[in-house]
């Protein structure tokens, strides 16, 4: 099956940063997600992007399929930033039956 | 107005008990899943439903059984619960594209906190 690695494991910014966090994925995909896990534990989705540019506020992401790559740009960080953010792609790259299979997340700290 | 809603959000049972898990979704989704997040924040998808028919059955054991009485609800079933069932379990939906094959964003529910002792 599909493999997808996140970089890095962990980040610790002071409020105020930009950040960029990585996701690699071993094979071709037709679905890759991000999402944000808060502090209370909610999943919520950020960006549906299988391919391009997408942005929303201070969010941003991009994912290349061609090089097997995407990346979640946070800039100006806030502490309400904090948590785990995961990326996600479908087990299936010749179809898209909306079998995520995630990455092992990275676990963001923005401080005051 | 909660989108995808789990009930309940804690359930703390003791080895061996039967309990239930119920998911319902307002936003019009024909796809429904259950996934497991474990104590490393691992998650994983168990089981998957389009229109009440089951699509995707991962390596689960039998002891978990889903149910989706219609397209807005998806429940989960779990028999003679063992202390490694502990963890947090999230339903979420989505929607086919109109056209093709192709399942669009997943939105999640709060999550049902279980521990088995």
């Amino acid at each position: 099956g599909i493999q997808v690695e996140q970089s890095p494991p962990d980040l610790i910014l002071q409020e105020g940063a930009n950040s960029t966090l990585r996701c690699n994925f071993s094979d071709s995909v037709n679905n890759l997600q991000w999402f944000h896990q808060n502090p209370w534990g909610q999943l919520i989705n950020l960006f549906y992007i299988p391919s391009g540019t997408k942005q929303n506020g201070r969010l941003s992401a991009t994912t290349v399929a061609t090089e097997r790559y995407s990346l979640l740009y946070i800039s100006s960080s806030q502490t309400t930033d904090s948590g785990v953010y995961f990326c996600a792609v479908d087990d299936d790259g010749s179809s898209n039956t909306g079998k995520l299979i995630f990455g092992q997340g990275t676990t963001l700290q923005v401080k005051p | 107005d909660t989108a995808v809603s789990q009930t309940p959000k804690y359930l703390v049972t003791q080895m061996g008990n039967d309990k239930s898990i119920k998911c319902e979704q307002n936003l019009g989704h024909d796809t429904m899943y259950w996934y497991k997040q474990d104590s490393k924040k691992f998650l994983k998808i168990m089981f998957s439903y389009n229109n009440k028919e089951l699509i995707i059955n991962e390596t689960v054991p039998n002891r978990f059984s889903p149910k989706s009485p219609d397209k807005a609800h998806l429940n989960l079933h779990i028999n003679s619960l063992e202390l490694g069932d502990s963890a947090v379990y999230f339903c979420a939906s989505s929607r086919s594209s109109q056209f093709l094959w192709i399942q669009e964003t997943q939105y999640f529910g709060p999550g049902t906190r279980l521990l088995v002792l």
